[in-house]
């Protein structure tokens, strides 16, 4: 799996939007961006993921750059129950690649 | 919304002895995983898990562990003597293992505390 790099932590006011960055400079072509996140205690909840196309789903909306090296999730209304530990991971989808998790941004939504 | 169940949430044991930890995955899923968290570090693959055999284990992963799909639905991770460092977080995982939109998804987890 390629490496990611995300910042350590961020704040986001309740009611906001966050906008959690990740540079993935060294993704290969048939890798995918995914993101994950982890609440306190709880085990990693998948959350969205993409080839090049931005994604949207119930949860939250994945922008990847045209040239792929970087993207951005972003939680539309963040509220306090989205304080977690998110992580960006590329891998290329499939049943025998595990996922390798980084240290992740700490994201603290504020009230 | 299906989800990925463990048994169970919380274990203590003293050192030496031996563990089970349960794990039910989604019904139509092919791929089982296993993780680990200590305390205050990064989420760790242990093995994968497919058509009844080991897939891919980590260096992790050494004589003591083993794992086991025993029937239809259950999958197990079996510590056989447990020593002070496996104390961590326990989470297993499944995935349909197929396709572009293939993902894992992980289960709560199963907090081991070795004494």
């Amino acid at each position: 799996d390629a490496k990611t790099t995300q910042p350590p932590s961020m704040d986001c006011a309740e009611g906001r939007a966050a906008n959690l960055p990740c540079n993935h400079s060294t993704i290969s072509g048939n890798e995918y961006v995914y993101w994950y996140r982890q609440i306190h205690s709880q085990g990693p909840q998948y959350i969205i993921h993409g080839l090049k196309n931005n994604e949207t789903n119930e949860m939250a909306s994945l922008i990847i750059t045209e040239d792929r090296k970087s993207s951005t999730l972003i939680l539309p209304h963040a509220t306090l129950r989205d304080t977690a530990v998110y992580y960006c991971i590329v891998r290329v989808p499939g049943g025998y690649q595990k996922v390798t998790f980084g240290t992740g941004t700490k994201l603290q939504v504020i009230p | 919304e299906p989800e990925v169940t463990q048994t169970p949430s919380h274990q203590v044991t003293q050192m030496g002895q031996e563990v089970i930890l349960r794990c039910v995955p989604i019904s139509n899923h092919l791929y089982f995983y296993w993780y680990r968290q200590i305390l205050g570090q990064k989420v760790e693959f242990l093995v994968s898990f497919y058509n009844n055999e080991i897939s891919e284990k980590s260096e992790i992963f050494d004589d003591q562990f083993s794992v086991e799909r025993p029937d239809g639905s259950n999958f197990t991770l079996k510590i056989r003597s447990t020593k002070l460092e496996d104390s961590a977080m326990y989470f297993c995982a499944s995935s349909v293992g197929q396709g572009f939109k293939e993902t894992q998804y992980f289960g709560p987890g199963t907090r081991l505390l070795v004494l």
